[in-house]
C-alpha cells in the first residue's frame, strides 16, 4: 500500500460544485501540503500544515481552503469548482528533519466542466 | 524570493547515450537543498537524486549524478546510459530549511528516451 493515499484519483465535476480531495499518510510525518500541477507552470503550493493546530497558506491560496484532521489526515476542498482549477492535485508529506524530501501522493485528476 | 528555471521544456536522447538537464536557481540563502524529482506517464513524483548544498561533492546515485556549482546557482542533471524507463518528466527543486522546508518546483524537462 502507498505510504501517502489521495483520493479520488480522478473527478469530473461541474462548475459551482464543492469538492473535496483527501489524503492520508502512514509516514508519521508531521508536515503536510497541497500542491497543484498545470502544464508549463510545474508545481505550486496552495496550503501547508506543520502539525494538526497549523496551517499555512501557500502560493495560490485562493479559492482552496484545508483540514487537518488528524496527524495523518489533509484534505483540500474547493468551495466552488471554476473550470481554471481543473489541473492535477498532489499532496505530500516530509519530516522534519534535516533530509527535507518531499513524499508525494499519486496525485488526484481534477476536472472542472 | 526563491526561483528555480529550467529552460529545456523538452529534450530526447537515443537509449544507451547520456543527457544533461539544466537547472539553475536564485537565493540568497546559504542553506538550502536541491533536489531532482522524475515524474513518469504514471504521474507518480519520484525523488531521483538530492544535494545539500554545503556539500561540494556532487551526488550520485547509479546512472544519475549532478553537476552542483553552487557559485553560479547552476544544478544540473546527468544521465548516463538512458533507458526507456527514464523517459518522464523531471523537476529541478530548491529547498529552504528554514520556513518549513519550503519547496520550490521549476517548470520541467520532458524527457524522451528514443529506442
Amino acid at each position: 500500500d502507498a505510504d501517502v493515499t489521495q483520493t479520488p484519483r480522478n473527478r469530473i465535476t461541474k462548475t459551482g460544485k464543492r469538492i473535496m480531495l483527501e489524503c492520508s499518510q502512514t509516514k508519521g510525518h508531521d508536515r503536510m501540503y497541497w500542491y497543484r500541477q498545470d502544464p508549463g507552470l510545474g508545481l505550486r503550493l496552495i496550503y501547508y500544515s506543520f502539525d494538526v493546530k497549523d496551517i499555512n497558506k501557500g502560493e495560490i491560496s485562493d479559492g482552496y481552503s484545508v483540514s487537518r484532521q488528524a496527524q495523518a489526515k489533509f484534505s483540500l476542498s474547493l468551495e466552488s469548482a471554476i473550470p481554471n482549477q481543473t489541473a492535477l492535485y498532489f499532496c505530500a508529506t516530509s519530516d522534519a528533519g534535516a533530509t527535507g524530501e518531499l513524499f508525494f501522493g499519486e496525485g488526484s485528476r481534477l476536472t472542472v466542466l | 524570493a526563491q526561483t528555480v528555471t529550467q529552460s529545456q521544456p523538452e529534450m530526447s536522447v537515443q537509449e544507451a547515450e547520456t543527457v544533461t538537464l539544466s537547472c539553475t536557481y536564485d537565493t540568497s540563502e546559504s542553506n538550502y537543498y536541491l533536489f531532482w524529482y522524475k515524474q513518469p506517464p504514471s504521474r507518480q513524483m519520484i525523488l531521483v537524486i538530492r544535494q545539500e548544498a554545503y556539500k561540494q561533492q556532487n551526488a550520485t546515485e547509479n546512472r544519475f549524478s549532478v553537476n552542483f556549482q553552487k557559485a553560479a546557482k547552476s544544478f544540473s542533471l546527468k544521465i548516463s546510459d538512458s533507458q526507456l524507463g527514464d523517459t518522464a518528466m523531471y523537476f529541478c527543486a530548491f529547498m529552504k530549511p528554514r520556513a518549513g522546508n519550503q519547496f520550490y518546483f521549476g517548470t520541467g524537462t520532458s524527457l524522451t528516451v528514443i529506442p
